[in-house]
């Protein structure tokens, strides 16, 4: 089945530096991949669809120059923290839009999250 | 906007009890329903679906029957297992448009 991997699972970095994820589509090629912020016991809330080639959308209240978003690659896309604070600690979880010889495109594909704590 | 609202948690039950996690929807339009479960440590995976009005979705056991008439995409199973331990999330999406999400309901079963 489609698989999506996140590097890495967890990270920890002191305020004010920068922090990549990544975000793969392991067996199936992503034209469309979003990117998740789930706090404590609440939901998770979207914060931008990237289409490979393009810019990303971001939802509103997401700042753009804080969390930037390159999908390079039909395969690849990533999330980097800029000036990272403690209030952007969280999980952030990735996904991607099934694609041609991938399951189904109609479904969600979602990558197993990465916990980041900014101390 | 859209949104979706499901039973809050956690739920604890036992083995072999029977299941429900109600989820109801606020949308415009005919929206795609969704269940997700979260494992512990893993990333979120499709449940079951369900496309149109007074279609079921199945899968593992769990059940799910889109009602327009109560807007209501309720979660059955019949008699859970240690196993089925996990966060659930009901979702709507409109077409082509990005998911909405419950707030999830935790669901632990002791033995």
């Amino acid at each position: 089945g489609a698989v999506v991997s996140q590097h890495p699972s967890r990270v920890i970095c002191k305020s004010g530096t920068s922090v990549k994820i990544e975000c793969r589509s392991l067996d199936f090629q992503a034209t469309t991949m979003f990117w998740y912020r789930q706090f404590p016991k609440q939901s998770l809330m979207l914060m931008a669809t990237s289409n490979e080639g393009s810019k990303a959308t971001y939802e509103q209240g997401v700042e753009k120059d804080k969390f930037l978003i390159n999908h390079a690659s039909l395969t690849l896309s990533t999330l980097t923290v800029t000036s990272a604070h403690p209030e952007d600690s969280s999980f952030y979880i990735c996904s991607a839009n099934g694609a041609s010889g991938a399951g189904s495109t109609d479904t969600q594909y979602f990558g197993p999250g990465t916990r980041l704590t900014v101390l | 906007g859209d949104s979706v609202t499901q039973m809050e948690g956690p739920v604890t039950l036992s083995e072999e009890a029977f299941l429900t996690i109600n989820c109801t929807y606020t949308a415009t339009g005919y929206p795609s329903l969704f269940w997700y479960v979260q494992y512990p440590g893993e990333g979120l995976q499709l449940l079951l679906k369900a496309t149109k009005a007074d279609d079921k979705g199945s899968n593992k056991g769990f059940e799910a029957t889109y009602r327009k008439e109560t807007t209501s995409f309720h979660l059955e199973k019949g008699s859970v297992q240690v196993s089925d331990s996990a966060v659930y999330f009901c979702a709507l999406r409109q077409g082509a448009q990005k998911l909405v999400f419950g707030q999830g309901t935790r669901l632990t079963i002791n033995p």
